[in-house]
């Protein structure tokens, strides 16, 4: 099915471990997003990529790092997972400017202990 | 900064109810998204407006340009519309980032 692909769904880590979620889209879209969602907070910007080969930081980027790897595919790296990264991750994509839809994936539920 | 503010945060109603879930943003828009997630799950989009009214089936949904207001209608509700509705905006003037309410979750009881 066309739309967007997050791996992994779960993961559970130690404090201190590293991990990358990935990220792929096969809608030809030029920008793409991680957000994290946390309850009563909403979804929260972490990084993005306006189109292939740029990132920029978002809301939350901290302890986060990114690769815009093609124009498909956009992961996610936390370098040294603390408890306070436990959160539910989306990937996002829309096709340019503002004003089309935005895609998620399906969500990423990581818990850090 | 833009702000999206929706009201309620929290709702819950009786299966057949009739439903609004509003939204108010403060700046220009290019376009105004409902999305749609269910417990435990994904995000999907229900509708992306920029002027009007759509509809699709039960659901209903409705911008004021003028006065930077969205409503959200489910007619006669039914409980597989339990989850949370979040209306998101994408800002006029190029920007790529969209700005997202906190949710509005909704309880449908049989």
């Amino acid at each position: 099915n066309a739309g967007v692909t997050q791996t992994p769904k779960f993961q559970v880590l130690k404090t201190g471990q590293s991990m990358t979620l990935q990220c792929a889209q096969d809608m030809n879209h030029n920008s793409m997003y991680w957000y994290r969602q946390d309850p009563g907070m909403g979804l929260r910007l972490i990084y993005y990529s306006a189109s292939e080969g740029t990132t920029d930081k978002g809301e939350v980027p901290n302890g986060y790092n990114v690769s815009r790897l093609n124009k498909r595919e956009f992961s996610l790296r936390l370098e040294s997972a603390a408890p306070s990264q436990t959160s539910v991750y989306f990937c996002a994509s829309f096709f340019g400017f503002s004003g089309n839809t935005i895609y998620f994936g399906e969500g990423s539920w990581l818990t850090v202990v | 900064k833009n702000e999206v503010e929706q009201s309620p945060q929290n709702l819950t109603a009786q299966e057949g109810e009739f439903i609004t879930i509003n939204c108010s943003y403060s700046v220009g828009i290019s376009a105004l998204h409902w999305l749609q997630q269910h417990p435990g799950g994904g995000i999907v989009s229900l509708f992306m407006l920029s002027s009007g009214k759509k509809k699709h089936g039960r659901l209903i949904a409705t911008i004021n340009i003028q006065e930077k207001h969205s409503s959200l209608h489910i007619t006669a509700s039914h409980p597989r519309d339990s989850a949370v509705y979040i209306c998101a905006v994408s800002p006029s003037g190029g920007s790529y980032i969209p700005t997202f309410g906190r949710g509005t979750s909704l309880i449908v009881h049989p």
